[in-house]
């Protein structure tokens, strides 16, 4: 089944205790992207990449890190988190070279609930 | 800078009784504008791609429209099960590949 899997689901921390989530998906695709979504702002994209060792920021990087060192997997690393960064995080992937229209089709994660108190 | 803003905030319908959604958008030059539906604590799942204006794509009771200015989402005779948060996103021309997503709009459909 193709999909895109998020661990953890839900994840509640401390401020400043470093964390990571996970995000794999298993449909070859070259594109992944994270994304927080909350009330009254929306979905907002935080990095994307566009393949292996290819990564760029998107509207709202600040205090996140990524890596993309295999075309499956797309960690998102909190360095030290804080309690503005409580949301809920989106991990997607899809089809596409740099700038084509097919990067819009995305497939999305279950979705992390992050609370950091 | 891309825009995308969606109206209204949130909509109920009775079951059967026909509307549209609007996604309106500023983009340098459009590659695609997109169109997904989400479920409560759920990722959100593709509807639709529109390339330029004039464009239309059809789903069972949904149907996306796009003009140079804005897209319409028409939902026809919707049933229960339509109810959904309804987002709209644009890729521009520009060198990057950053999707930008509207608020979404949350229709509810009561039987």
């Amino acid at each position: 089944e193709a999909q895109v899997t998020q661990n953890p689901r839900y994840l509640i921390t401390v401020t400043g205790k470093k964390l990571t989530v996970t995000c794999s998906q298993n449909m070859n695709h070259e594109y992944m992207s994270w994304y927080r979504q909350d009330p009254g702002l929306g979905l907002r994209q935080i990095y994307y990449s566009m393949n292996v060792e290819v990564t760029d920021k998107g509207d709202v990087p600040e205090g996140y890190k990524v890596s993309r060192k295999e075309k499956r997997n797309f960690p998102l690393i909190l360095e030290s988190p804080s309690p503005n960064q409580t949301s809920l995080y989106f991990c997607a992937s899809s089809f596409g070279l740099a700038g084509a229209p097919g990067v819009g089709e995305q497939y999305f994660g279950p979705g992390t609930r992050l609370t950091v108190t | 800078e891309d825009q995308v803003t969606q109206s209204p905030e949130a909509l109920r319908l009775q079951e059967g009784e026909s509307s549209s959604l609007n996604c309106s958008y500023t983009v340098s030059g459009l590659r695609g504008l997109f169109w997904y539906r989400q479920d409560p604590g759920k990722g959100p799942e593709f509807l639709f791609t529109l390339y330029s204006a004039g464009e239309e794509k059809e789903k069972e009771r949904l149907k996306a429209t796009l003009t140079k200015k804005e897209s319409f989402l028409h939902i026809t005779a919707p049933k229960p099960e339509d109810s959904a948060t309804y987002l709209c996103a644009v890729l521009s021309t520009g060198a990057n590949s950053k999707l930008t997503f509207g608020k979404g709009i949350t229709l509810s459909v009561r039987p």
